[in-house]
Parts: C-alpha cells; sequence; structure tokens
C-alpha cells in the first residue's frame, strides 16, 4: 500500500515569506507526527496529532510555526516569516495510535525548505 | 528528560566485517528503542524495535540489537556488512508519549 508522501519534496523560499508543506499519512493511521531534521542531525520532534487535535505541540520552536490537521487525515504544516534558520528538511509520520507510546512510525520521504 | 546519544559519528568498516553501532539512552523507566536508517535521498525506515521481554532483538536486513539496562545501551549489530548498508544509522527511544527523540546519528561507510 501507500506510504506516507509529503509534497513539495523540495520548497525554496524568501526570508520573511510564508510556507506551507503538506503531509499524506498512511490510510487508516491516527497518529501524526511532525519532525525537523537540520544538517548533520537527528530528526527532532515538532508537534504530534491524535486525530484532529493536537495531543502535543511542544517541540515547535516558537508562534511563528503552526499546523493543522482538520479531517484527522492530511496534516499542513504553516511557518510565517521564515528565517534562514528554518532551513531544514520536514519529515512527517504516521502511526496506528499513540496508545503506549511504542507504536512504530512510518516516515515519508520529506520536504526539503531552503529559505533564502 | 529522556536523551540518546551515539558516541560514533562516523564509522567506517571493510565489506564482511562485522558491525556494532552504539547507542546509550537515558530514561529512568524501561524505555522503547528503536533503531532506523536513512539512506541518501529515502526516508527513515525502522530496522528494529525493542519493548520489553527478549534483550536481543531481530530485525530486518540481518540486524539485531542488545537492550542492556545496566550499562543503559542498545547497540546494533550485523555479523557481515554489505556495501548497501552505507547510510546513516538513528537510535531512538520513546516514552509513554509516542513522540521519538533521536540521537545525532552515525555514519556508516563501507569499503570495498
Amino acid at each position: 500500500g501507500a506510504g506516507v508522501s509529503q509534497t513539495p519534496s523540495n520548497k525554496v523560499t524568501e526570508k520573511g515569506k510564508y510556507v506551507e508543506l503538506r503531509c499524506d499519512p498512511i490510510s487508516g493511521h491516527t497518529a501524526l507526527y511532525w519532525y525537523r531534521q537540520s544538517l548533520g542531525q537527528g530528526p527532532e520532534f515538532l508537534i504530534y496529532f491524535q486525530g484532529t487535535g493536537a495531543a502535543d505541540d511542544s517541540g515547535l520552536p516558537n508562534d511563528r510555526f503552526f499546523a493543522v490537521r482538520p479531517e484527522g487525515s492530511v496534516s499542513t504544516l504553516k511557518i510565517q516569516r521564515t528565517e534562514r534558520g528554518d532551513s531544514a528538511v520536514y519529515l512527517c509520520a504516521s502511526s496506528l495510535s499513540l496508545a503506549g507510546g511504542g507504536d512504530t512510525q512510518y516516515f515519508g520521504p520529506g520536504t526539503r525548505l531552503t529559505v533564502l | 528528560a529522556q536523551s540518546v546519544t551515539q558516541p560514533d559519528i562516523h564509522i567506517t568498516v571493510s565489506e564482511g566485517a562485522s558491525l556494532e553501532l552504539r547507542c546509550n539512552y537515558s530514561y529512568g523507566a524501561t524505555p522503547y528503542l528503536f533503531w532506523y536508517v536513512q539512506s541518501p535521498g529515502q526516508g527513515l525506515q525502522l530496522l528494529l524495535k525493542y519493548f520489553s521481554g527478549d534483550t536481543l532483538v531481530q530485525g530486518i536486513k540481518g540486524f539485531e540489537a542488545e537492550f542492556k539496562r545496566s550499562q543503559s545501551s542498545f547497540n546494533l549489530r550485523k555479523p557481515s556488512v554489505h556495501w548497501s548498508d552505507a547510510a546513516e544509522y538513528f537510535c531512538a527511544t520513546s516514552g509513554n508519549t509516542g513522540k521519538l527523540i533521536f540521537g545525532q546519528g552515525t555514519t556508516l561507510q563501507v569499503k570495498p
């Protein structure tokens, strides 16, 4: 079956612009996660959703970052007033459920964001 | 707070040689532990995971890992490395919240 997909695969924008990154999880997966991976680093947690609600947004770096999942499936990560430091690969993952914390997360290929 | 340390940033092994990648975790209770592999242009792929029970875990692609509570370690091993194993390897942990906390990663280079 189809895995997690993310669009666009690459996004180049100018400092100060607004961007939206999209994630399509595996069908039937109720939990969805966003991570950010800077060059040479491991992924860092940003936010996760259980269904439509954000269960934990403690990893969002500041109020320029926002994510939604209005129908409990597709999610959009929104970044306002982008800064050069936002340049990274943004990864999305989904899993069947959040229960217990040990669920396998399946990752998408990521969106590489470059802020000029 | 939970954390994961991968002491080796870069490792080079010869094809056919054995491999061990180190991972140390910090967590009060028994953690959930994972090893992921990331190849260039590919997404993160789960190799194996540990929740409880048998401390030696078998994964895909011939990999295994051993959970050692006394050493707070979860090292990844493979008896004979193939050139296609060259990639970035990440150890990760999660508590009951589900979010993964990753180490910095170890880059594996395989010499012919």
